[in-house]
Formats: structure tokens, sequence, C-alpha cells
């Protein structure tokens, strides 16, 4: 199993809404990653997970909530987003090592009406 | 100076010449190079990473790396009209940390 599966694909939300974004993998990866990538830009790092502890938080809005559960499991709570957080979120993981490369799922194309 | 610097493009190439793609970095003690290709409104596929100095070569597509130059590129051969999509370069900053460029948009004319 080479994949990183994130629900749901699509999500509409309201401002005053409460959604979670959820990611997992099966590759035994003991680093995951919340990207947010805007149209025609490059993906930019929020979080990262380093054996299910938050080892990088980039500033972002408290608004954001990450979660690790277990080791395969990534979680981010949503709550009270502006319609300019809307964006693609992707999620990744990798191996425990400074020279590996991410494996992404196919993110969550994220609307905020 | 930013961290991860591309051409945005658009590169426009016929089909079956080479495709050249470059990227440079900031970051002297970067040891890791990413190239990753993405096709619109999908999410980011590694193609190829490199470590070491020179080239390295997988299908028809080859890194090169060159350190002392801060310099990395992506040749495609043989460009395919399916290889169409944007090219991000990535380099790793260390703590797991990926920072990408802004992508090249590569289009294949048949």
């Amino acid at each position: 199993d080479t994949e990183v599966t994130q629900t749901p694909k699509h999500l509409v939300m309201g401002m005053t809404n409460k959604k979670s974004l959820k990611c997992e993998q099966h590759m035994g990866h003991r680093a995951m990653y919340w990207y947010k990538q805007k149209a025609k830009k490059p993906p930019e790092l929020m979080f990262v997970y380093s054996y299910e502890k938050l080892s990088i938080n980039e500033s972002v809005p408290s608004r954001f909530s990450p979660e690790c559960p277990n080791s395969s499991l990534l979680n981010l709570h949503l709550h009270a987003l502006q319609p300019e957080d809307s964006a693609l979120y992707l999620c990744a993981s990798s191996q425990e090592a400074q020279g590996d490369g991410y494996t992404f799922g196919s993110g969550t194309r994220l609307t905020v009406v | 100076q930013k961290e991860v610097e591309q051409n945005s493009g658009p590169l426009s190439v016929p089909e079956g010449a080479i495709a050249s793609l470059n990227c440079t970095y900031s970051d002297r003690g970067s040891q890791s190079f990413f190239w990753y290709r993405q096709y619109s409104g999908k999410s980011p596929e590694l193609i190829m990473s490199i470590y070491s100095n020179g080239d390295k070569e997988d299908g028809r597509f080859t890194a090169q790396l060159n350190k002392a130059s801060q310099y990395v590129s992506l040749l495609i051969r043989d460009s395919q009209p399916s290889d169409s999509a944007t090219y991000l370069c990535a380099v790793n900053k260390g703590a797991q940390k990926l920072v990408f460029g802004q992508g090249t948009r590569l289009t294949i004319n048949p």
C-alpha cells in the first residue's frame, strides 16, 4: 500500500461551521504533513508531525487545529474559517529521514462560503 | 531572494523534443532535492529525487545537481503531450521541511 488517502475530496463550509479533514497512510511513515495550496501557487507548509508529535507549526492561525491520533492518521480541524482559506489542502507523509521526498494524498478542495 | 526559484513559464516544447527545466536554491547547506509533477487540479507526484552532484536518470527523466552553483535541473527526453503539467522543484531544508519553488508550467505541443 503506497497511498496517502484524504477525505473528503471536496468540502464546502460556511464561516460558522466546524469541519475536519482526514488523512491516512499505511506505509509506516513516521512524519506527516499538512500543506495548503492556492491556485497557481506552490504548496505552503502548515504543520509537521514527527512520531505523532507536532514538530513544526508555520504560524498558522488557530482556526486550523491539527491532530495526530496515531502514526497512521492525521486530522485537520477547521473552525470559523474565512473565504480566503479556500484552497486545496494536501496531506503528505515521509520516512523519518531528511533525505526522503513526500508522498502526497489527492487533497481536499475546500471552499469557504 | 526566494529560497527556491524557478522560471514560471509557460515553457512550450514540441512533441519528441527535450524539455529542460531549471531551479536554483539559496541555502548552500541543502542536501536533498526533488522534482514533482502536478497536473491541473491534482496533487503533486514525486518523479525524481537527487542527493549527489551529477546526473541521475530514470527512464525519460534525468535530474542534474550542481551544489557549487546551487542549481538543479530536470530533463525530459522524447517529450509527450502527457508530460504537459506544472513541474515543482523542492528542496529539503532539514527537519523534514520541504520548500517548493513556484513551479514551471510545461506544455508539449503535438
